[in-house]
């Protein structure tokens, strides 16, 4: 049973670029969550979603950050117009059923912003 | 509100040495408690978790009794090895609040030969 995968392990863009970051969560995983890893810091909640639904984005930036979780295929967190600030790792995570169960964490996608 | 506290690194030790990294956290409902591993460029690793008040959670040496009444989740192993250099997190779930993770800002331990 493959692990939570996430593509690409490492992304540089310029700024104003777009990055898209994946996640492919377990297999008979339906929630994912994605968190943001600031240099030297713990992870920050950002977004949780079920297929086809945004349960709650309460950790997302309110401008350029959007996540989607299709029906098909993997969940896409994407960064319109990067900044220097937008560089951190950010991980995936998925869950079986949501509620009172541990997160499998992919390894994450480094995005450096130049 | 929910909060992860957990004590500063990096913390260095001689391989053998006894080690606590000690956490606290501030909950709203009754969460789960978790301990999760990072090596170098490398995602996170659950080591343990405890779901309710007084259970112990163990694995590969490693021991965090979940404390209710000092709202604590310390982390110990008797002996550790150079092979446990790693950053380590305390975290906790919002069972309340869709499951969301709250994580501490993790703490390098650092073991020599």
């Amino acid at each position: 049973n493959a692990g939570v995968m996430q593509n690409p392990r490492h992304l540089v863009r310029r700024r104003g670029q777009e990055a898209r970051l994946r996640c492919s969560p377990m297999k008979g995983h339906s929630h994912v969550y994605w968190y943001r890893q600031l240099p030297e810091e713990g992870l920050k909640f950002m977004v949780y979603l079920q297929k086809e639904n945004i349960i709650d984005e309460s950790g997302m930036p309110k401008e350029r950050f959007s996540a989607e979780f299709p029906k098909e295929g993997p969940s896409i967190l994407r960064i319109q117009q990067v900044v220097r600030g937008d560089s951190a790792a950010y991980f995936c995570a998925s869950s079986p059923l949501g509620q009172g169960y541990e997160q499998y964490f992919g390894p994450g996608t480094r995005l450096t912003v130049t | 509100g929910n909060s992860v506290t957990q004590m500063e690194g990096p913390v260095t030790l001689s391989e053998e040495a006894f080690l606590t990294i000690n956490c606290t956290y501030t909950a709203t409902g009754y969460p789960s408690l978790f301990w999760y591993v990072q090596y170098p460029g490398e995602g996170l690793q659950l080591l343990l978790k405890a779901t309710k008040a007084d259970d112990k959670g163990s694995n590969k040496g490693f021991e965090a009794t979940y404390r209710k009444e000092t709202t604590s989740f310390h982390l110990e192993k008797g002996s550790v090895q150079v092979s446990d250099s790693a950053v380590y997190f305390c975290a906790l779930s919002d069972r309340d609040n869709f499951n969301k993770f709250y994580f501490g800002s993790g703490t390098k331990l650092n073991v020599k030969p």
